[in-house]
């Protein structure tokens, strides 16, 4: 019954390293992001993929690279894991209309890099 | 200026109390104002969805939105320890902006 769900949920691991993120929802939308949450809590938009095709791209690092293999997934890949990148990152997803872009959020994903 | 701007609190509200969250945006061409609640440890939750001046009810929840004024508030009425959680605004312009969020604190 999950409607957005990710993994893993929780994430540790050393600079330097490359990891990955999986998201999938069965709401049925053709929209999807991936969001950073930082330390102060600061919800930050990095990705938005709408049918499989970037829409938005927010001013992030080349070393986050999302991938969209169906209007369902929607997996973000980071390299070379630096020590700020640690943070709670967040997919979500919605339908793309105006003016509804009610976004439904997973559990989130908390990655810890040391 | 931020794109949304909330005060972060935190706020006190006596159980049974009116509380009241407020968020101002900047951009006149944005067109649909949310408001999620986010426990500690979880994932911002869809609480309310706005997109006409004016208020909008859904149980204890009020939004209420003033276009001109550039600015959109949630009221929660009969407030519950279960309430304690920050809340966010978020406006969606070209794409969804999120308040630094409003911590509420319900006290029995």
């Amino acid at each position: 019954d999950t409607a957005v769900s990710q993994t893993p949920k929780y994430l540790v691991t050393q600079m330097g390293n490359d990891k990955s993120i999986k998201c999938e929802q069965n709401l049925g939308h053709d929209t999807m992001y991936w969001y950073k949450q930082d330390s102060k809590k600061f919800l930050k938009i990095m990705f938005s993929y709408n049918n499989k095709e970037l829409i938005i791209n927010e001013t992030v690092p080349n070393r986050f690279s999302p991938k969209s293999p169906d209007k369902a997934h929607l997996n973000l890949h980071i390299n070379s894991l630096e020590l700020g990148d640690s943070a709670v990152y967040f997919c979500a997803s919605s339908h793309h209309r105006v003016p509804s872009y009610e976004q439904y959020f997973g559990p989130g994903t908390r990655l810890t890099v040391t | 200026q931020k794109e949304v701007e909330q005060n972060s609190g935190p706020l006190s509200v006596p159980e049974g109390a009116i509380a009241s969250l407020n968020c101002t945006y900047s951009d006149r061409g944005s067109q649909s104002f949310f408001w999620y609640r986010q426990y500690s440890g979880k994932s911002p939750e869809l609480i309310m969805s706005i997109y006409s001046n004016g208020d909008k009810e859904d149980g204890r929840f009020t939004a209420q939105l003033n276009k001109a004024s550039q600015y959109v508030s949630l009221l929660i009425r009969d407030s519950q320890p279960s309430d304690s959680a920050t809340y966010l605004c978020a406006v969606n312009i070209n794409d969804m902006r999120f308040g630094a969020g409003t911590r509420l604190t319900v006290k029995p």
